[in-house]
């Protein structure tokens, strides 16, 4: 079965700083993996996915993330945070035994950004 | 405008009832998605269909039922099997094996 794991419920940082939300996964074969954002009482917003080619991708806002396959990980970066980037961040897996329709979803962790 | 969109934005179930959530999608994607999300435990798979006349249960199905006659639309009914329906539902749909496009959600309490 496939599964993602976001350990952190919730990470701060200073507007201005870096940012780093951490993901790690587990599935069969190839992962495709995505990163979603979501503010309150609205669905979610697709921000980047990996899918093959360079570890690094970069996506909307200013984010990315790099997939690391011996780690299993695909963390969501930014260089310098923005109070507007407080929000709930989901990564998400495609792939595994479900086949590549079924999508696997993190707990989520919320970013606060402090002024 | 393309997009995804779900109906009602809220919605008041009392105990023993069914209720049905609407979904419709007009970007042409074949597949289509259910999510519950409750807080703290992110979403959870409902139910998914990659085509038209067919549909797989996702990991808390029970409770749960779909039908899936037109591409553009997959709705959800809740049925009063499922004991503790009060959550936000949340419907996706996406090109294979691409990204996923969300609606509004729907937000349903149990009286």
């Amino acid at each position: 079965a496939q599964s993602v794991a976001q350990p952190e419920d919730q990470v701060n940082v200073a507007e201005g700083n870096p940012l780093t939300v951490k993901c790690t996964y587990s599935v069969s074969g190839n992962p495709y993996l995505f990163w979603y954002v979501q503010y309150p009482n609205r669905g979610l917003q697709f921000l980047l996915k990996y899918i093959t080619g360079d570890n690094l991708v970069k996506g909307s806002y200013g984010f990315e993330a790099e997939f690391n396959k011996s780690q299993t990980s695909f963390h969501l970066k930014k260089p310098s945070a923005l109070v507007s980037d407080s929000a709930l961040y989901f990564c998400a897996v495609r792939g595994g035994d479900g086949g590549y329709q079924k999508v696997t979803f993190g707990t989520g962790t919320k970013l606060q950004v402090i002024p | 405008d393309g997009g995804i969109t779900q109906s009602p934005k809220y919605l008041f179930r009392k105990e023993g009832q069914n209720v049905t959530l609407s979904c419709e999608q007009n970007l042409n994607h074949d597949a289509m998605y259910w999510y519950r999300q409750d807080p703290g435990q992110g979403l959870r798979l409902i139910y998914y269909s990659q085509i038209v006349n067919d549909f797989q249960k996702g990991d808390i199905a029970e409770g749960y039922s779909v039908s899936r006659e037109k591409k553009e639309s997959f709705p959800l009914t809740v049925t009063s099997a499922q004991k503790n329906p009060t959550a936000f539902y949340l419907c996706a749909s996406s090109p294979p094996p691409g990204e996923q496009f969300f609606g509004p959600g729907t937000r349903l309490t149990v009286l």
